[in-house]
């Protein structure tokens, strides 16, 4: 089944202390990324990877880290989180920018 | 920079009542506009993708069109099972960026 996973579902942490959101894919996909979505603001892009080694910032990357050494990985990494990163986190996959996007089922992370 | 604006915010629908939902956009060489589902707590769901001014595209209830300002999702004789949040993101061609940006959102509720 084609599928984008991400782990974990759910995330208390503290501030300051790093953590590392996974995500997966098993389509083979070139283009990947990360969003938070907030209340009122909607979806917003954090980091994109259009191949192995190769990845951008989005419109809100502050904060943020990304890694592509895998096509099928793209770890999102908070190295020092603060509570404004408190949010619904979902990696996404396709084949390209313009083309149809898969969505992993999301990590609410709640950091206090 | 790219824009996306939606409206109406919410629309709330008896069964059988058709509608649409707007989707504004503002883009430095469109590479494709994507109407995508989401349900609480899920990640998105795609529905469609448009390239090109004149171009439409239909799934059961819905139908996409797109201009060279905007797109609309037409939503006919909606059912209960059509709640959701639609969301419309572009992909433009800016400065060699592949971003993806997504508007807010409209929350459809249908009621039986």
């Amino acid at each position: 089944e084609a599928q984008v996973t991400q782990n974990p579902r759910y995330l208390i942490t503290v501030t300051g202390k790093k953590l590392t959101v996974t995500c997966s894919q098993n389509m083979n996909h070139e283009y990947m990324s990360w969003y938070r979505q907030d209340p009122g603001l909607g979806l917003r892009q954090i980091y994109y990877s259009m191949n192995v080694e190769v990845t951008d910032k989005g419109d809100v990357p502050e904060g943020y880290k990304v890694s592509r050494k895998e096509k099928r990985n793209f770890p999102l990494i908070l190295e020092s989180p603060s509570p404004n990163q408190t949010s619904l986190y979902f990696c996404a996959s396709s084949l390209g920018e313009n083309t149809e996007a898969f969505f992993g089922q999301g990590t609410r992370l709640t950091v206090v | 920079e790219d824009q996306v604006t939606q409206s109406p915010e919410a629309l709330r629908l008896q069964e059988g009542e058709s509608s649409s939902l707007n989707c504004s956009y503002t883009v430095s060489g469109l590479r494709g506009l994507f109407w995508y589902r989401q349900d609480p707590g899920k990640g998105p769901e795609f529905l469609f993708t448009l390239y090109s001014a004149g171009e439409e595209k239909e799934k059961e209830r819905l139908k996409a069109t797109l201009t060279k300002k905007e797109s609309f999702l037409h939503i006919t004789a909606p059912k209960p099972e059509d709640s959701a949040t639609y969301l419309c993101a572009v992909a433009g061609r800016q400065g060699g960026s592949e971003k993806l940006v997504f508007g807010k959102g409209t929350k459809l509720t249908v009621n039986p």
